[in-house]
């Protein structure tokens, strides 16, 4: 199985920062990497996939780039409704699997 | 828009069989552009990806589960649904059902059906 570790796994920012979390892989994923939102008491939502591409509806205030192992999730000017935990997958080979999550909380 | 709802029961006893079901709507599962697939999280726990199943019925499970756990289709109802067998304790979580679209991985979410497994 392709192990994804992310980075860190909490992080404290204020309102109007901008935060980047990594996550890699444990071998080449090429750019089969997606990066999901969770809020408390509710289900993920789908940020990103290939690694850079934004779901529909998804603000530009979300970025994703990388290839091969290492990846990276930017937020732009946080919002109240920014701070959840965010995990990254890979969907290069089976198992897909997940990294154990960030949170991202109010400073 | 596509959306996506688990139903089935939310306890379990030990060693029975857990069985849910997730209904499609605003896109056929019978399409060829996604599969249908199952994710759970036990409380405070991370994602742990359980397996997906395409129109043509080839099934991917995750090795940790591949012993227990079948997915299926049903093409009439459209619907696809999860059996695990012989459950424990560590089988407690929420299970949510997800499309999964072909190089593009998990787009759309159902809302999570929270399954206990306790006598």
């Amino acid at each position: 199985d392709i192990q994804m570790t992310q980075s860190p796994s909490s992080l404290s920012a204020s309102v109007g920062d901008r935060v980047t979390i990594t996550c890699r892989a444990s071998q080449g994923i090429s750019n089969y990497l997606a990066w999901f939102q969770q809020k408390p008491g509710k289900a993920p939502k789908s940020l990103i996939y290939a690694a850079s591409s934004l779901q529909s509806g998804v603000p530009s205030k979300f970025s994703g780039s990388g290839s091969g192992t290492d990846f990276t999730l930017t937020i732009n000017n946080l919002q109240p409704e920014d701070f959840a935990s965010y995990y990254c997958q890979q969907y290069n080979s089976y198992p897909y699997t997940f990294g154990q999550g960030t949170k991202l909380e109010i400073k | 828009q596509l959306q996506l709802q688990e139903s089935g029961p939310g306890l379990v006893n030990p060693s029975e069989t857990l069985s849910l079901t997730c209904t499609v709507s605003g896109a056929s599962i019978s399409s060829t552009t996604h599969y249908w697939g199952w994710v759970r999280q036990p409380p405070g726990e991370g994602l742990e990806w359980i397996g997906i199943i395409y129109y043509t019925g080839d099934t991917y499970y995750n090795p940790s589960l591949e012993s227990r756990v079948t997915i299926s289709l049903d093409m009439s109802k459209n619907q696809f649904s999860l059996r695990l067998t012989s459950v424990t304790a560590a089988d407690t979580a929420m299970y949510y059902c997800a499309s999964v679209r072909l190089g593009e991985g998990f787009d759309y979410w159902g809302q999570g059906i929270l399954v206990t497994v306790s006598s």
